[in-house]
């Protein structure tokens, strides 16, 4: 019972060097997602794909791409890392249609700072 | 506009009752979601309300007010595992997208006293 899987679960960047988070699930689930989680603000949706092939993005995508790779993955890449984005990322994914839309499922988190 | 808004925290102690309310303003609603996420840990879904009323799941109940745009999550026979951070959602239009996304609150801490 994997669930979503998120790697790496640590990294630290330098400002402006590039990387990519990964993110996999096996819950046969359309939908995916990646937010961002800063102290006291909540999460904020980066990007989302509803489907394989899609991607939208959500509240905060300035600095962000995303690739929709499969059903199953969904990776998100920093192409020049900003101190900005120092914070704990979550990918999760959910069924879609529903009710059963509202209930997303995470994965455990990657913290990533930028220096 | 469109905003979530819960208390930023709460304590109580062990074996009480606690509810932490959460008001919402959104253009259409479908529903208010409850997650928990401990410290460290990734948030996970602890109910759903789409329509008026009281939802329980074991200890834990989520109450709606539609017509109030208010809901609460009720904690009760509090144990010291429920220490953690209890966030609200609601699933709204974001202007970059075209379908409604969930949209967090930021978050009640709750500290649970032995």
């Amino acid at each position: 019972n994997a669930g979503v899987t998120q790697t790496p679960k640590f990294q630290v960047l330098k400002t402006g060097q590039s990387m990519t988070l990964q993110c996999a699930q096996d819950m046969n689930h359309n939908s995916m997602y990646w937010y961002r989680q800063d102290p006291g603000m909540g999460l904020r949706l980066i990007y989302y794909s509803a489907s394989e092939g899609t991607t939208d993005k959500g509240e905060v995508p300035n600095g962000y791409n995303v690739s929709r790779l499969n059903k199953r993955e969904f990776s998100l890449r920093l192409e020049s890392a900003a101190p900005s984005q120092t914070s704990v990322y979550f990918c999760a994914s959910s069924v879609t249609g529903g009710s059963t839309v509202e209930k997303l499922f995470f994965g455990s988190g990657t913290q990533l700072s930028v220096l | 506009g469109q905003s979530l808004e819960q208390p930023s925290e709460v304590t109580a102690v062990e074996g009480a009752i606690v509810q932490i309310n959460c008001t919402y303003q959104t253009s259409g609603f479908y529903g208010l979601s409850w997650y928990q996420q401990h410290d460290g840990g990734a948030p996970t879904f602890l109910s759903y309300n789409a329509l008026d009323g009281l939802e329980e799941t074991g200890r834990f109940s989520s109450f709606l007010s539609r017509s109030d745009s208010y809901g609460y999550l009720l904690l009760q026979e509090l144990q010291m595992k429920d220490s953690a951070s209890y966030f609200c959602a609601v699933r709204v239009f974001l202007s970059s997208g075209s379908a409604r996304q969930l949209t967090f609150g930021s978050g009640t801490q709750l500290t649970v006293l032995p």
